[in-house]
């Protein structure tokens, strides 16, 4: 199974982008990358997911290196209300698991 | 919007009680699951099913069962309860195959006193 590892802890200034990286080595080609974030108390929320290009929509964009060893999610004007845990997450190939990494605290400062 | 409920955010229960945990989604979606969440563990799968009264163990079954009768409910039953079944428990929902992403209910916060 595919296991993913983030920094435990970030901070970003209100209004700066929020750049949270993940190492994804031992991906396999099939295996799609997903975020989700969790706010205190809250059930996880998906962000969005990739599987080789790059993607974005409303709330963030998905940047995976060629290689796909590993991605990051770009929060582009970060706020206070992004403040969360971010997990990367790797659905494991031929089943139904999904394997959560530790996930990152972002903190957005004011 | 998809939207996954679960029966209650909070829940207080003695040991030994039996106790029900529901989860209902509207998006049709054929795959459920059940996770339970603590503090320097992240999420850990408890079952899942995929289909009406399919069911598989995921990574901590023990102490748990869960029941599908209907497409969009999902329940997750402890047969007796134990203080260390205290958790965050959080059920998903999500079309079979890669791509899709799963959708989670707020969460129940139950304690086994």
């Amino acid at each position: 199974d595919a296991k993913t590892t983030q920094p435990p802890s970030m901070d970003c200034a209100e209004g700066r982008a929020a750049n949270l990286p993940c190492n994804h080595s031992t991906i396999s080609g099939n295996e799609y990358v997903y975020w989700y974030r969790q706010i205190h108390s809250q059930g996880p929320q998906y962000i969005i997911h990739g599987l080789k290009n790059n993607e974005t929509n409303e709330m963030a964009s998905l940047i995976i290196t060629e290689d796909r060893k590993s991605s990051t999610l770009i929060l582009p004007h970060a706020t206070l209300r992004d403040t969360a845990v971010y997990y990367c997450i790797v659905r494991s190939s031929g089943t139904y698991k999904y394997i959560f990494g530790t996930g990152t605290r972002l903190k957005v400062l004011a | 919007d998809v939207k996954v409920t679960q029966s209650s955010r909070y829940l207080v229960k003695r040991t030994g009680e039996k106790v029900f945990l529901e989860c209902v989604q509207d998006m049709d979606h054929e795959n459920m699951f059940w996770y339970r969440q603590d503090p320097g563990l992240g999420l850990r799968l408890i079952y899942f099913s995929y289909d009406v009264k399919m069911k598989e163990k995921g990574d901590i079954p023990e102490g748990y069962s869960v029941s599908r009768e209907k497409k969009e409910r999902f329940s997750l039953i402890l047969e007796s309860a134990s203080t260390n079944q205290t958790s965050m428990y959080l059920c998903a929902s999500t079309f079979p195959g890669q791509g899709y992403e799963q959708y989670f209910g707020p969460g129940t916060r139950l304690t086994v006193t």
